[in-house]
């Protein structure tokens, strides 16, 4: 596609479960980026993805987090166990070159009831 | 990491008011973006613009990156143009996002 898809754009969960979020990105960008944006909140970094160097996890809160991404495009945001305050959109950006110009996709926002 | 302190957090305009977003930055970057985001939450690139003046119809945004910010001017503002405005910069890796203005323009 033209632009970042990401999947689900709606996910409701509960407590306890594991869920994944899936971002596909712009061709041929080798950057990619998760983020999450609680109600209200601004941008908060999670992951970063650069070509085949080993991903900037500084970001993720906890173990319970983890992302993969597999031959360099499409990436699955993990969330296991998941906790009420893991309610959130979560975004993701990929860029041509990183760092570099980012481009959003959608979100995913994700309910843990 | 770089912090990032956007003013004001919240602005209020009159239909065909001009406002002018501020961004600053605690260290250099060499990237730096302005994103609005709508209603529904998605995020438009409004500028990428790590130095110089850039404009778009009736948006413009200049950098001043020896000074660590950067400015974003919006004329004669529309309804449509509410919404909350984001920096964002990086000088290794990640961006770091501000915490937005939230701009409602009234009709």
């Amino acid at each position: 596609g033209a632009g970042v898809s990401q999947s689900p754009s709606n996910k409701v969960t509960e407590k306890g479960k594991d869920v994944e979020l899936r971002c596909d990105p712009i061709s041929g960008h080798t950057a990619l980026y998760w983020y999450r944006q609680s109600l209200g909140q601004g941008l908060e970094f999670l992951i970063y993805f650069q070509g085949n160097s080993a991903p900037d996890k500084s970001g993720l809160p906890s173990d319970r987090f983890s992302a993969e991404r597999t031959g360099g495009s499409v990436s699955t945001l993990t969330i296991q166990r998941t906790q009420q305050e893991d309610s959130a959109v979560y975004l993701c950006a990929s860029s041509p070159s990183g760092p570099g110009e980012l481009f959003f996709g959608e979100g995913s926002r994700l309910t843990v009831l | 990491g770089i912090q990032v302190e956007q003013s004001p957090p919240d602005l209020i305009l009159q239909e065909g008011a001009n406002s002018t977003l501020r961004c600053n930055f605690s260290d250099s970057v060499n990237n730096l973006q302005w994103f609005h985001q709508n209603p529904w939450g998605q995020l438009i690139n409004l500028f990428y613009i790590p130095s110089g003046t850039k404009q778009n119809g009736r948006l413009s945004a200049t950098t001043v990156a020896t000074e660590r910010y950067s400015l974003l001017y919006i004329s004669s503002s529309q309804t449509t143009d509410s919404g909350v405005y984001f920096c964002a910069g990086a000088n290794a890796g990640k961006s770091t996002f501000g915490d937005g203005t939230t701009l409602t323009v009234k009709p």
